[in-house]
């Protein structure tokens, strides 16, 4: 299956805001409201951000929102800090056979 | 504190076989169903293959159907990836995560690489 489409690099200076766009097809992203967001920092696991589209796991920033709108899903990062200086990836659930989908993941800097 | 460790990665010449373990504690584990995510060297993330809670429920990517096998010990709280007749481009590190709903896996293992070569 075709990874989703994410920009390879987003960037922002402290206390600005930034979004991630994520593309797919009526298949996966505009299909279900099964998308996620994962945080990767050099050398360490992926962490979940955001899922179901908008949720927040227990923990995560409410500088972290996450929308959809069609076959695009967007990851917000308000109020930037140094720390959200990582790659991200966006997930979908894609169906019962391809179970879900990636995309290639976007390194964001912090300027 | 939930701890997912995977163990069980290294060298293996093509065509080879590994068994990748992950041992879990601090939550209980055979209410979750649990999934394999992979990561080649610079690359991605790549669901392999996923099980629910009580092994009943099992799937795999394409990529790996009939080489890789997804199983769960619940009495020990550790969950296995059989690879077998292994490839160059299955060279990546390996997750196990819990699933918590559709596409959302919330709790990650430190990983532990595979290398593929002669």
């Amino acid at each position: 299956q075709s990874a989703l489409t994410q920009p390879p690099s987003a960037s922002g200076s402290p206390g600005q805001s930034v979004t991630i766009s994520c593309t797919g097809t009526s298949s996966d992203v505009g299909g279900y409201n099964y998308v996620s967001w994962y945080q990767q920092h050099p050398g360490k696991a992926p962490k979940l951000m955001i899922y179901e589209v908008t949720k927040r796991p227990s923990g995560v920033p409410d500088r972290f929102s996450g929308s959809k709108s069609g076959n695009t899903a967007s990851l917000t990062v308000s109020g930037l800090q140094a720390e959200d200086e990582a790659d991200y990836y966006c997930c979908s659930y894609a169906g019962s056979h391809n179970y879900v989908v990636f995309g290639g993941g976007t390194k964001l800097t912090v300027l | 504190e939930v701890q997912l460790v995977e163990s069980g990665g290294g060298l293996v010449q093509p065509g080879g076989s590994l068994r990748l373990s992950c041992a879990a504690s601090g939550f209980t584990f055979n209410n979750y169903w649990m999934i394999w995510v992979r990561q080649g060297p610079g690359k991605g993330l790549e669901w392999m293959a996923y099980i629910n809670q009580d092994g009943s429920v099992i799937h795999y990517m394409d990529s790996v159907k009939g080489r890789f096998t997804i199983s769960r010990d619940n009495a020990k709280n550790s969950l296995y990836l059989q690879m077998n007749s292994l490839r160059a481009e299955d060279t990546a590190v390996y997750y196990c995560a819990t699933v918590i709903t559709r596409a959302a896996f919330d709790y990650w293992g430190q990983g532990t690489l595979v290398t593929v070569s002669s």
